[in-house]
């Protein structure tokens, strides 16, 4: 067990819909990141937050947006979905200078 | 650039044998290296790490070694078991603007034949 932990663990939905995927980090890891992985494939790095505010951003949509809160859990939102939008989405967080403790992710399925 | 989604290359290995995954990283200034296991459904798991002062690490069954020459980074399994089936990824972490960024490589799927 990371100490990372993602919800839903499964989720199903249709094109044109938007979800929201939430995300607690390990107990006193400011930094969070999202991941999103398709089948067989590596990870690519969508956004990463630290403390609340947004550090870095990778290869992430416009349909898609994050944000962390005052309590440090993070939320990845995506909106009108499309099947290409099907992934494993895996929350990571870090101590400034350590490595990445990743969550189970969660899976999307978009029909 | 950031990692590529490429289909996974397969390493077979025989049980009792010794495994060598590659990885290549792009960022001469990446300062931090990690080895992640992940097993079908789960996420990635921490193997072993290695800054970049160094160039080998040894951990229980596992070696990382670092060419920071020619950008190259190894995880060798010693004596690799059924257990050790799974995706092997590396990372690299470079400080980009203030902001660490870690970078994945393709990954490497060992499987382990009995």
């Amino acid at each position: 067990d990371s100490g990372v932990t993602q919800t839903p663990k499964h989720l199903i939905t249709a094109t044109g819909q938007r979800v929201t995927l939430r995300c607690s980090p390990r107990s006193g890891d400011l930094s969070v990141y999202w991941y999103q992985q398709s089948l067989d494939q590596g990870l690519q790095f969508l956004i990463q937050y630290y403390n609340g505010e947004e550090r870095a951003k990778g290869n992430i949509l416009e349909r898609f947006s994050a944000q962390q809160f005052p309590d440090l859990h993070s939320e990845l939102n995506l909106s009108s979905l499309e099947l290409g939008d099907s992934a494993l989405y895996f929350c990571a967080s870090s101590v400034v200078r350590g490595e990445l403790f990743f969550g189970e992710g969660s899976r999307l399925t978009v029909l | 650039g950031e990692s590529v989604g490429l289909h996974l290359p397969t390493l077979s290995v025989q049980e009792g044998d010794n495994s060598i995954i590659n990885c290549a990283y792009s960022n001469s200034a990446s300062d931090y290296f990690i080895w992640y296991k992940q097993e079908s459904g789960k996420g990635p798991q921490f193997i072993i790490d290695i800054r970049s002062n160094m160039d080998k690490r040894q951990g229980q069954r596992v070696t990382v070694l670092l060419n920071k020459t020619v950008k190259h980074l190894s995880l060798q399994i010693a004596a690799t078991q059924p257990g050790d089936s799974a995706v092997y990824f590396c990372a690299s972490r470079g400080d980009t603007s203030g902001t660490y960024k870690y970078i994945f490589g393709t990954g490497t799927r060992l499987k382990v034949l009995a």
